[in-house]
């Protein structure tokens, strides 16, 4: 994979339902994943950065996981609500390369949450 | 705390014009960025500048330039601005290369 690649590119669930989508980075060039929650109107707003395999971190409802050899991560959102309706970005960064590599954020195109009430 | 601020918020030029956005930050932080977001196309690294004094090209770089004028901020210049730059850029800061980025609300800038 030379690309971050997301999927789905959409959903839409229940208030109440737990969802879950997925990040694919190329494991062979990769210092760091980040996640990025991006409501419509506003910046994205950043969620986690994860480095080390196994990684799983969490923030209320919303958590990730990571898989440094494979190379992907998932994100899990539990009990899903309304106001969690937002783009999900996540990024991978390279290794450092003589210098300051781990800047250069590659994002993938996003997955599209819909919550319906 | 204002956070990331940018001017201006919408653009629009002519082709062959130049302008400069604008971006500052309030958080001390010692890394800068420059994306533009297009639809379909997600957001894409313009430059960088990991700290103040160095600056680096992104993904696509080409028909920009920048300057970090100061560690507090890091400004984009088209110098003769095409209608494939027509997007939305935002900047972003980090305390470190290393660490999440906070982004600016965004400008809009349509180029005709």
């Amino acid at each position: 994979i030379l690309n971050v690649e997301q999927s789905p590119q959409s959903l839409h669930v229940q208030e109440g339902d737990s969802t879950n989508f997925t990040c694919s980075f190329p494991s062979s060039n990769f210092y760091a994943l980040h996640w990025y929650r991006w409501e419509t109107a506003k910046s994205p707003e950043a969620l986690f950065v994860m480095t080390l395999n196994g990684d799983e971190k969490k923030k209320g409802r919303i958590s990730a996981t990571l898989n440094t050899k494979e190379g992907y991560s998932y994100l899990y959102i539990k009990g899903s609500q309304p106001e969690d309706s937002a783009t999900y970005l996540c990024a991978s960064s390279p290794p450092n390369a003589g210098g300051t590599s781990y800047g250069k954020l590659t994002f993938g195109q996003g997955t599209i949450l819909t919550v319906h009430p | 705390n204002a956070g990331v601020t940018q001017t201006p918020k919408f653009q629009v030029l002519k082709t062959g014009q130049s302008m400069t956005l604008q971006c500052a930050q309030d958080m001390n932080h010692n890394s800068m960025y420059w994306y533009r977001q297009d639809p379909g196309m997600g957001l894409r690294l313009i430059y960088y500048s990991a700290s103040e004094g160095t600056t680096d090209k992104g993904e696509v770089p080409n028909g920009y330039n920048v300057s970090r004028l100061n560690k507090r901020e890091f400004s984009l210049r088209l110098e003769s601005a095409a209608p494939s730059q027509t997007s939305v850029y935002f900047c972003a800061s980090s305390q470190d290369v290393r660490d999440t980025q906070y982004f600016g609300p965004g400008t809009r800038l349509t180029v005709l």
